[in-house]
Protein backbone atom coordinates (compact mmCIF):
# COMPACT_ATOMS: atom_id res chain seq x y z
CA UNK A 1 0.00 0.00 0.00
CA UNK A 2 0.96 3.82 -0.03
CA UNK A 3 0.77 4.41 3.35
CA UNK A 4 1.72 2.92 6.32
CA UNK A 5 -0.21 0.28 7.35
CA UNK A 6 -1.08 -1.05 11.22
CA UNK A 7 -2.24 -4.12 12.29
CA UNK A 8 -4.70 -5.22 14.43
CA UNK A 9 -6.57 -1.85 14.35
CA UNK A 10 -8.49 -3.06 17.97
CA UNK A 11 -6.85 -4.92 19.84
CA UNK A 12 -8.92 -5.98 23.07
CA UNK A 13 -7.25 -8.61 25.72
CA UNK A 14 -7.58 -9.12 29.38
CA UNK A 15 -5.23 -7.79 31.69
CA UNK A 16 -1.48 -10.28 31.99
CA UNK A 17 -1.94 -11.57 28.17
CA UNK A 18 0.67 -10.22 25.80
CA UNK A 19 -0.09 -8.60 22.55
CA UNK A 20 1.80 -7.94 19.16
CA UNK A 21 1.30 -5.00 17.29
CA UNK A 22 2.62 -4.57 13.88
CA UNK A 23 3.41 -1.58 11.43
CA UNK A 24 4.48 -1.87 8.02
CA UNK A 25 6.05 1.68 7.00
CA UNK A 26 5.96 3.25 3.66
CA UNK A 27 8.60 1.62 1.18
CA UNK A 28 11.97 3.02 1.51
CA UNK A 29 11.23 4.78 4.18
CA UNK A 30 14.53 3.77 6.57
CA UNK A 31 12.92 5.62 9.99
CA UNK A 32 10.27 4.26 11.88
CA UNK A 33 8.65 5.62 14.97
CA UNK A 34 6.14 4.50 17.57
CA UNK A 35 3.85 6.67 19.26
CA UNK A 36 0.88 5.89 21.69
CA UNK A 37 -1.90 8.48 22.40
CA UNK A 38 -3.77 7.86 26.01
CA UNK A 39 -7.17 8.92 26.63
CA UNK A 40 -7.43 12.77 27.05
CA UNK A 41 -3.50 12.79 26.74
CA UNK A 42 -1.10 13.95 23.38
CA UNK A 43 1.22 11.24 21.55
CA UNK A 44 3.65 10.14 23.68
CA UNK A 45 7.23 8.86 21.86
CA UNK A 46 7.67 5.41 22.40
CA UNK A 47 10.51 4.44 20.63
CA UNK A 48 13.03 4.99 17.09
CA UNK A 49 14.27 2.33 14.56
CA UNK A 50 16.89 3.76 12.19
CA UNK A 51 17.35 0.78 9.62
CA UNK A 52 16.69 -2.24 12.25
CA UNK A 53 18.09 0.20 15.36
CA UNK A 54 16.85 1.38 17.80
CA UNK A 55 19.13 4.77 18.42
CA UNK A 56 16.48 6.14 21.19
CA UNK A 57 14.03 3.77 23.04
CA UNK A 58 13.56 6.26 25.97
CA UNK A 59 9.86 6.49 25.95
CA UNK A 60 9.34 2.65 26.32
CA UNK A 61 7.51 2.57 29.72
CA UNK A 62 8.70 -0.09 31.24
CA UNK A 63 10.66 -3.05 30.67
CA UNK A 64 7.46 -4.93 29.43
CA UNK A 65 7.33 -3.21 26.16
CA UNK A 66 9.77 -4.01 23.27
CA UNK A 67 9.80 -3.49 19.90
CA UNK A 68 11.87 -5.08 16.64
CA UNK A 69 12.41 -4.07 12.93
CA UNK A 70 13.44 -6.47 10.59
CA UNK A 71 14.76 -6.29 7.38
CA UNK A 72 14.86 -2.33 7.59
CA UNK A 73 10.70 -2.76 7.19
CA UNK A 74 8.31 -3.79 8.79
CA UNK A 75 8.19 -3.50 13.17
CA UNK A 76 6.50 -5.12 16.05
CA UNK A 77 5.65 -3.83 19.14
CA UNK A 78 5.09 -6.17 21.53
CA UNK A 79 3.70 -5.88 25.51
CA UNK A 80 3.78 -8.48 28.03
CA UNK A 81 1.49 -8.92 30.95
CA UNK A 82 -0.81 -6.40 29.81
CA UNK A 83 -1.93 -3.70 32.19
CA UNK A 84 -5.21 -1.44 32.15
CA UNK A 85 -2.84 1.54 31.80
CA UNK A 86 -1.62 0.14 28.61
CA UNK A 87 -4.59 0.77 27.43
CA UNK A 88 -4.15 3.41 24.45
CA UNK A 89 -4.26 3.98 20.80
CA UNK A 90 -0.19 3.09 19.68
CA UNK A 91 0.87 4.59 16.53
CA UNK A 92 3.18 3.69 14.19
CA UNK A 93 5.11 6.54 11.54
CA UNK A 94 7.54 6.60 9.26
CA UNK A 95 9.84 8.88 7.33
CA UNK A 96 12.41 8.85 4.68
CA UNK A 97 15.43 10.09 7.00
CA UNK A 98 15.41 10.32 10.46
CA UNK A 99 14.81 12.84 12.21
CA UNK A 100 11.98 15.01 13.12
CA UNK A 101 13.36 17.93 11.21
CA UNK A 102 12.17 16.90 8.67
CA UNK A 103 8.59 17.41 9.29
CA UNK A 104 6.84 14.61 7.28
CA UNK A 105 6.37 11.93 9.37
CA UNK A 106 3.51 9.74 7.99
CA UNK A 107 1.42 7.92 10.39
CA UNK A 108 -0.78 5.05 10.31
CA UNK A 109 -4.08 4.93 11.44
CA UNK A 110 -3.00 3.62 14.71
CA UNK A 111 -3.98 0.11 16.46
CA UNK A 112 -6.54 0.74 19.59
CA UNK A 113 -5.51 -1.44 22.28
CA UNK A 114 -8.21 -2.23 25.55
CA UNK A 115 -6.95 -3.68 28.37
CA UNK A 116 -9.76 -5.26 30.21
CA UNK B 1 5.36 17.00 33.42
CA UNK B 2 3.46 18.45 29.82
CA UNK B 3 6.00 20.33 28.11
CA UNK B 4 3.97 21.09 25.04
CA UNK B 5 -0.19 22.45 26.18
CA UNK B 6 -2.53 23.28 24.61
CA UNK B 7 -4.75 25.03 26.54
CA UNK B 8 -8.25 25.06 24.59
CA UNK B 9 -9.24 21.53 23.93
CA UNK B 10 -11.79 23.02 21.82
CA UNK B 11 -12.73 26.28 19.31
CA UNK B 12 -15.26 26.57 17.15
CA UNK B 13 -14.93 29.21 13.87
CA UNK B 14 -17.74 30.13 11.33
CA UNK B 15 -16.64 29.34 7.90
CA UNK B 16 -14.46 32.23 6.36
CA UNK B 17 -13.43 33.46 9.27
CA UNK B 18 -9.78 33.36 10.61
CA UNK B 19 -8.77 30.14 13.27
CA UNK B 20 -6.53 30.64 15.74
CA UNK B 21 -4.94 27.92 17.25
CA UNK B 22 -2.44 28.07 21.02
CA UNK B 23 0.12 26.22 22.00
CA UNK B 24 2.71 27.32 24.67
CA UNK B 25 6.10 25.17 25.52
CA UNK B 26 8.49 24.95 28.25
CA UNK B 27 11.31 23.81 27.55
CA UNK B 28 13.55 26.61 26.19
CA UNK B 29 15.94 23.90 24.55
CA UNK B 30 13.10 22.80 22.10
CA UNK B 31 14.42 24.07 18.46
CA UNK B 32 11.60 23.10 16.08
CA UNK B 33 8.42 23.64 16.09
CA UNK B 34 5.37 21.31 14.31
CA UNK B 35 1.49 21.14 13.32
CA UNK B 36 -0.03 18.19 12.73
CA UNK B 37 -3.92 17.89 11.62
CA UNK B 38 -5.99 14.43 12.83
CA UNK B 39 -9.17 13.16 11.18
CA UNK B 40 -11.28 10.72 13.10
CA UNK B 41 -9.81 7.40 12.31
CA UNK B 42 -6.92 8.41 10.41
CA UNK B 43 -3.28 8.99 12.03
CA UNK B 44 -2.00 12.84 12.36
CA UNK B 45 -1.19 14.38 9.12
CA UNK B 46 1.99 17.05 8.84
CA UNK B 47 1.11 20.48 8.28
CA UNK B 48 3.36 23.14 8.44
CA UNK B 49 6.97 23.47 10.83
CA UNK B 50 9.13 26.61 11.75
CA UNK B 51 12.41 26.58 13.33
CA UNK B 52 13.39 28.97 16.32
CA UNK B 53 15.41 30.95 13.73
CA UNK B 54 12.45 32.23 12.32
CA UNK B 55 9.14 33.85 13.93
CA UNK B 56 6.30 33.37 10.63
CA UNK B 57 6.45 30.50 8.67
CA UNK B 58 3.57 30.90 5.64
CA UNK B 59 1.77 27.75 3.79
CA UNK B 60 -1.57 28.66 1.56
CA UNK B 61 -4.11 29.33 3.89
CA UNK B 62 -1.80 28.47 7.10
CA UNK B 63 0.52 30.61 9.19
CA UNK B 64 2.43 29.39 11.97
CA UNK B 65 3.83 32.07 14.31
CA UNK B 66 7.06 32.00 16.64
CA UNK B 67 7.37 33.79 20.08
CA UNK B 68 10.75 32.81 21.41
CA UNK B 69 10.27 35.33 24.34
CA UNK B 70 6.81 33.93 25.63
CA UNK B 71 7.59 30.32 24.30
CA UNK B 72 4.54 30.51 22.66
CA UNK B 73 3.23 30.03 18.81
CA UNK B 74 0.44 29.87 17.09
CA UNK B 75 -1.13 28.47 14.02
CA UNK B 76 -3.59 30.79 11.46
CA UNK B 77 -5.93 29.24 9.08
CA UNK B 78 -7.60 31.83 6.81
CA UNK B 79 -10.17 31.53 5.20
CA UNK B 80 -11.26 28.58 7.73
CA UNK B 81 -12.97 26.22 5.73
CA UNK B 82 -15.38 23.26 7.05
CA UNK B 83 -12.74 20.49 5.80
CA UNK B 84 -10.24 22.01 8.45
CA UNK B 85 -12.24 20.74 11.74
CA UNK B 86 -9.89 17.84 12.64
CA UNK B 87 -7.78 17.75 15.63
CA UNK B 88 -4.37 19.96 15.71
CA UNK B 89 -1.33 19.08 17.84
CA UNK B 90 1.55 20.85 18.03
CA UNK B 91 4.65 19.23 18.59
CA UNK B 92 8.34 20.03 19.35
CA UNK B 93 11.43 18.94 18.91
CA UNK B 94 15.30 19.77 20.20
CA UNK B 95 18.59 19.60 18.63
CA UNK B 96 20.28 16.06 18.92
CA UNK B 97 17.17 14.53 19.47
CA UNK B 98 15.67 15.21 16.34
CA UNK B 99 14.07 11.97 16.35
CA UNK B 100 11.56 12.62 19.15
CA UNK B 101 8.80 14.46 19.41
CA UNK B 102 7.14 15.87 22.30
CA UNK B 103 3.51 16.65 21.45
CA UNK B 104 0.64 18.76 22.55
CA UNK B 105 -2.86 17.54 23.93
CA UNK B 106 -4.77 18.28 20.26
CA UNK B 107 -7.01 21.20 20.25
CA UNK B 108 -10.39 19.64 18.03
CA UNK B 109 -11.29 22.80 15.60
CA UNK B 110 -14.97 22.95 13.77
CA UNK B 111 -15.67 25.40 11.24
CA UNK B 112 -19.32 25.72 11.25
CA UNK B 113 -21.24 26.43 7.76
Amino acid sequence: GAGVSQSPSNKVTEKGKDVELRCDPISGHTALYWYRQSLGQGLEFLIYFQGNSAPDKSGLPSDRFSAERTGGSVSTLTIQRTQQEDSAVYLCASSLVGGAKTGELFFGEGSRLTVL
Amino acid sequence: DQQVKQNSPSLSVQEGRISILNCDYTNSMFDYFLWYKKYPAEGPTFLISISSIKDKNEDGRFTVFLNKSAKHLSLHIVPSQPGDSAVYFCAASKTGTASKLTFGTGTRLQVML
